[in-house]
């Protein structure tokens, strides 16, 4: 099956400063990827769509200027926390999805990278 | 709007025991796919089934069996005479057209097997 690699698989920061996650698919072409939020013991809240070469798709509630979104190529999607807060502590997955001519309801999820700010 | 209800937040059981988790969906899509995957402890998402809307024929997959029930928007799993290796969370998700391909998931059920 097709592979979604993150990277970094984790990561610390202190407060105020901004990390950026990187979302690979390995050996296939995503034109669309997405990226979840995930707290401790609750749900895959999607965060926002992102399409190659266009803008992302922000979910109600996100904020666009702290999340960061750049998918500028075909296999690789980065998540920027800008000014990260404590409150921003969580597990971040992205997933990617197979080009329209495969099956638009496939998507390859990554590993995930647990953000930890201090 | 779509949505996913896991109604058992937690269930625990005895080794070999069978053990249902529940999934209700809520689309006024009639073309859509239903998901389940199991987060391990490590946290990485496991496929584990995908069903499209117009197929309502029950799968069984080893000790894994899902029957999915349009008239009751239901998609039920089953596990078969658990093991310990079965704990984890458990999934249901739904992805509409409509929607963009965006998947919406349940809240999820934790499932403890204990030996």
């Amino acid at each position: 099956g097709a592979v979604v690699s993150q990277h970094p698989s984790r990561v610390i920061c202190k407060s105020g400063t901004s990390v950026k996650i990187e979302c690979r698919s390995l050996d296939f072409q995503a034109t669309t990827m997405f990226w979840y939020r995930q707290f401790p013991k609750q749900s895959l809240m999607l965060m926002a769509t992102s399409n190659e070469g266009s803008k992302a798709t922000y979910e109600q509630g996100v904020e666009k200027d702290k999340f960061l979104i750049n998918h500028a190529s075909l296999t690789l999607s980065t998540l920027t926390v800008t000014s990260a807060h404590p409150e921003d502590s969580s597990f971040y997955i992205c997933s990617a999805r197979l080009p329209e001519a495969s099956n638009p309801y496939e998507q390859y999820f990554g590993p995930g990278t647990r953000l930890t700010v201090t | 709007a779509q949505k996913v209800t896991q109604a058992q937040t937690e269930i625990s059981v005895v080794e070999k025991e069978d053990v249902t988790l529940d999934c209700v969906y809520e689309t006024r899509d009639t073309t859509y796919y239903l998901f389940w995957y199991k987060q391990p402890p490590s946290g990485e998402l496991v496929f584990l089934i995908r069903r499209n809307s117009f197929d309502e024929q029950n799968e069984i997959s080893g000790r894994y069996s899902w029957n999915f029930q349009k008239s009751t928007s239901s998609f039920n799993f089953t596990i078969t005479a658990s093991q310990v290796v079965d704990s984890a969370v458990y999934f249901c998700a739904l992805s509409v057209v409509a929607g963009g391909f965006k998947t919406i998931f349940g809240a999820g059920t934790r499932l403890f097997v204990k030996a």
